[in-house]
């Protein structure tokens, strides 16, 4: 069974149309993070919780956004895309920092 | 910050074949992770190392923290088994660092 479900796995958004990534969790992780992966590079860390205490990365764009109302979820809001910002977002959680990772399945954004 | 190198970047092998990928970093970590992605883009966590060596079914990985360098190494390789397969490191700050990846293509 998924334990990081990612929805949804594709989203086609307009340009400038604000857009919401979710991530769920069924393994009480203290340790969400989200990351960007664009076409054959690494993926980027954008931010991470540890349970309500964000922390962004100093490079992460102003127009991205998260939230996490609970344990088990956290979003990722994009207020205005722009066509540098589709990729792939992946989703992960560790039971502490510095543990083992589990990696959702990935949403892959397209803006048009 | 960390740098992670993988090599090599591309590898395409006949089914059976004994693989070898390598991951060399710049700084001490903490651990080492070994992930596997389809082309559907999912990543599945193989190897979490902070020493030694460890197996999994056709999978080992080794990991040397004086050299800073880790391998991974799939034995008796199975189309299956293609997929990128990516070097991440955890070296103290939040998240991990990770390499650009390794695009393995086993042909039957």
């Amino acid at each position: 069974d998924a334990m990081v479900i990612q929805n949804p796995r594709y989203q086609v958004t307009q340009f400038g149309k604000p857009v919401t990534l979710s991530c769920s969790q069924t393994l009480n992780h203290n340790v969400m993070y989200w990351y960007q992966q664009k076409s054959s590079q690494a993926p980027k860390l954008l931010f991470h919780y540890y349970d309500k205490d964000f922390n962004n990365e100093a490079d992460t764009p102003d127009n991205f956004q998260s939230r996490r109302p609970n344990t088990s979820f956290c979003f990722l809001d994009i207020r205005s895309p722009g066509l540098g910002d589709a990729a792939m977002y992946l989703c992960a959680t560790s039971r502490e920092n510095r543990a083992r990772a589990f990696f959702g399945q990935g949403t892959r954004l397209t803006v048009v | 910050k960390n740098e992670v190198e993988q090599s090599p970047q591309n590898l395409t092998a006949q089914e059976g074949e004994f693989i070898t990928i390598n991951c060399s970093y710049s700084v001490g970590i903490s651990a080492l992770h070994w992930l596997q992605q389809h082309p559907g883009g999912g990543i599945v966590s193989l190897f979490m190392l902070s020493s030694g060596k460890k197996k999994h079914g056709r999978l080992i990985a080794t990991i040397n923290i004086q050299e800073k360098h880790s391998s991974l190494h799939i034995t008796a390789s199975h189309p299956r088994d293609s997929a990128v397969y990516i070097c991440a490191v955890d070296s103290g700050a939040d998240g991990l660092t990770f390499g650009k990846g390794t695009h393995l293509i086993i042909q039957p």
